[in-house]
């Protein structure tokens, strides 16, 4: 199976300190994306990746929030300085173009203790 | 703000039997909508989309139908299994070259054999 893929899975850190999630999406994918979703809530949209170049961001991302994706693969989401709010799945996504639909991967549930 | 809408947070449908999830949107902009299945503790599936230039597509036992006027869409399901049990969202993204996905709150269909 050559899904989008998500490391960890689950992540429990204590408030303030940094965590880092990685997503590798699908090889021929050129579009990335990262999705965050809290209980009940659909996922939001925080930012987008045309290979590496980051081309859309949320106003959900705050400047705690960072995103790359250094060689057009795979991406790292950084979150500084967590805070009890952050806890939610952090869902990665991929495509191939804009004219195709989004996968996601199996996310990454963060608590923040 | 809610740009995506699904107003039933649940459903309940026989075995058999059609099950319909609807879907409102008030941003005119939106062009393409996409249906996703999320079971517990995986990411969302990708379902079944629609261009606004279509006011139906088909694939297999699931059918989309989009009512521009009324900025309404509806996932129909028939005839519906106990497998089809999971979490849909319904997700727009708007016209102009932006790639970012809207998600409604999702509905929770339950399927009784």
């Amino acid at each position: 199976d050559t899904g989008v893929s998500q490391n960890p899975r689950h992540k429990i850190t204590k408030r303030g300190q940094n965590v880092t999630f990685r997503c590798d999406p699908i090889s021929e994918h050129n579009r990335l994306y990262w999705y965050r979703q809290t209980l009940g809530q659909g996922p939001e949209f925080l930012t987008y990746f045309q290979n590496e170049a980051q081309l859309e961001k949320s106003r959900l991302l705050s400047d705690r929030f960072s995103a790359e994706r250094p060689k057009g693969s795979f991406s790292t989401l950084e979150i500084q300085r967590t805070e009890q709010g952050d806890s939610a799945m952090y869902l990665c996504a991929s495509s191939l173009d804009s004219s195709t639909e989004a996968f996601f991967g199996q996310g990454t549930r963060l608590t923040v203790v | 703000d809610q740009q995506v809408k699904q107003n039933s947070p649940s459903l309940s449908v026989q075995e058999g039997r059609i099950s319909i999830l609807n879907c409102d949107y008030t941003n005119s902009m939106f062009d393409y909508f996409l249906w996703y299945k999320k079971y517990p503790a995986e990411g969302p599936t990708f379902l079944i989309s629609i261009s606004s230039i279509k006011d139906k597509n088909e694939d297999g036992r699931f059918t989309v139908f989009l009512n521009k006027s009324a900025k309404h869409l509806s996932l129909h399901i028939v005839p519906s299994q106990p497998g089809d049990s999971a979490v849909y969202f319904c997700a727009a993204r708007r016209g102009g070259g932006s790639e970012k996905l809207v998600f409604g709150k999702g509905t929770k269909l339950t399927v009784n054999p």
